[in-house]
This record gives C-alpha cells, structure tokens and sequence, in this order.
C-alpha cells in the first residue's frame, strides 16, 4: 500500500528557507507515469498546488512562487523535496506531498497526511 | 487565468440526505474536473476524476456530473463520516497547473 509521509521543521524563522522531505513508501518514485508535488493549505484559506516534478528532473511550479521555490527527487532514497526560499508569515501552511497524475484525467491520487509549518520570528 | 468557483461554501445537510455541491470553472475544461474530500490530521483523498469516474475504493453514494464549465458532486444518503470539507480542481496542460476552488463545507443540520 502506498504511503506518502513529510516530515521537516514546524516552525521556521521570517526570510528564512523552509526545507521539507516527502518519503514515498509501497511505490517507486522512478515510475514513468508519475509526477511527484507539493500542496499547501494556508489557515482558513483552500488548496494551492506549488509544483511537481518528474524522477527525471524536470520540474513545474506555480507562477506565485515559482520564484522561491525548488522540488526535486533523490531516486536511491524514494524520497523528494520541497525548497522554499524568503519565507514570509503567508507561507504558514499545511504542506502536503503527493502523487501527481499529468496525463489523461489530470488529478492527484495520493496524499500524505501533511506538516503544519508556521513562519514567525 | 483559469478561476474555480465552488456554491455554496457552506451547505448544512441531514444524515440520510443528499447534498449537491457546485462548481464552475472560468473556461470550459472539458471534462477535466477532480473532486476531493478533506478531514482535519488526514490525508486528503480523491474521489471523483473525469468529472464522474470515482477512485478506487470510493463508495457509490459519491457521483460526479458536468462538463465545460458546470459541475456537479452528488453525495447521497449521507453519511456521518461524509461531513467534511470538499474541494473541485481542475487541471491545465500548458502550463502545467493544479487549481483548486475555495471549497464547499458539508455540515450536519
């Protein structure tokens, strides 16, 4: 059964660079069908899909912080990461890791259970 | 840019009946409409892709309907466990991009 599982710092100091890690467990992470992402919800707020990125390399991110943010694969530990640069108080969240779906019926079909992350000083 | 409305926000519903939750998209999106489920401290889950073909292990009181624009989430003899937060997403291919609403709370009446 797959299970998808972040883990990083709960809180993280204003312009600093918030560092999280997915571990992908049951499935590999070098399946060609696959992208591999980040979600996050921010308090009272809906969902927002920061980016994916393929066992390959190549990466997508969305526009509103393609400019802070880095995700990447480590293939010889089934995991993958999320680099968020500049972190302001709007960047308290529950990140969320997942398995992303980009072909056919676009959609994102598993989840981990997410890290709550609070930027303050 | 492609903007994902959701009606109601918050839709108040018995145990046993059935809720109907909406959701519009800005541009047409063919079917390309996914629905998911949210609690708090688990992990989200999808049950509705393809406008109306429910993910594995979904039960079939969950049903999806729509197309273009409009689209529909169709829980019926609702259940205690049901009682969550839902969320419609659509997907563009160029550039690649995730959009969600801004959900639809489903609370017992």
């Amino acid at each position: 059964q797959m299970q998808l599982q972040e883990s990083g710092p709960g809180l993280v100091k204003p312009s600093e660079t918030l560092s999280l890690t997915c571990l992908v467990s049951g499935f590999s992470i070098d399946s060609n069908s696959y992208y591999w992402g980040w979600i996050r919800q921010s308090p009272g707020k809906g969902l927002e899909w920061m980016g994916g990125v393929y066992y390959g390399g190549s990466a997508y991110y969305n526009p509103s912080v393609n400019s802070r943010v880095t995700i990447f694969v480590d293939m010889s530990k089934n995991q993958f990461y999320l680099k968020l640069t500049s972190l302001t108080a709007a960047d308290t969240a529950v990140y969320y890791c997942a398995r992303l779906v980009f072909s056919g019926f676009a959609r994102i079909d598993h989840w981990g259970q997410g890290i709550l992350v609070s930027v303050s000083s | 840019e492609m903007v994902m409305t959701q009606s109601p926000a918050t839709l108040s519903v018995s145990p046993g009946e059935r809720a109907t939750l909406s959701c519009r998209g800005s541009q047409s999106l063919s079917y390309n409409l996914a629905w998911y489920q949210l609690k708090p401290g688990q992990a989200p889950r999808l049950l509705i892709y393809g406008a109306s073909t429910r993910a594995t292990g979904v039960p079939p009181r969950f049903s999806g309907s729509g197309s273009g624009t409009e689209f529909t989430l169709t829980i019926s003899g609702l259940q205690s466990e049901d009682f969550a937060v839902y969320y419609c997403q659509q997907y563009n291919n160029w550039p690649p991009m995730y959009t969600f609403g801004q959900g639809t709370k489903l609370e017992i009446k």
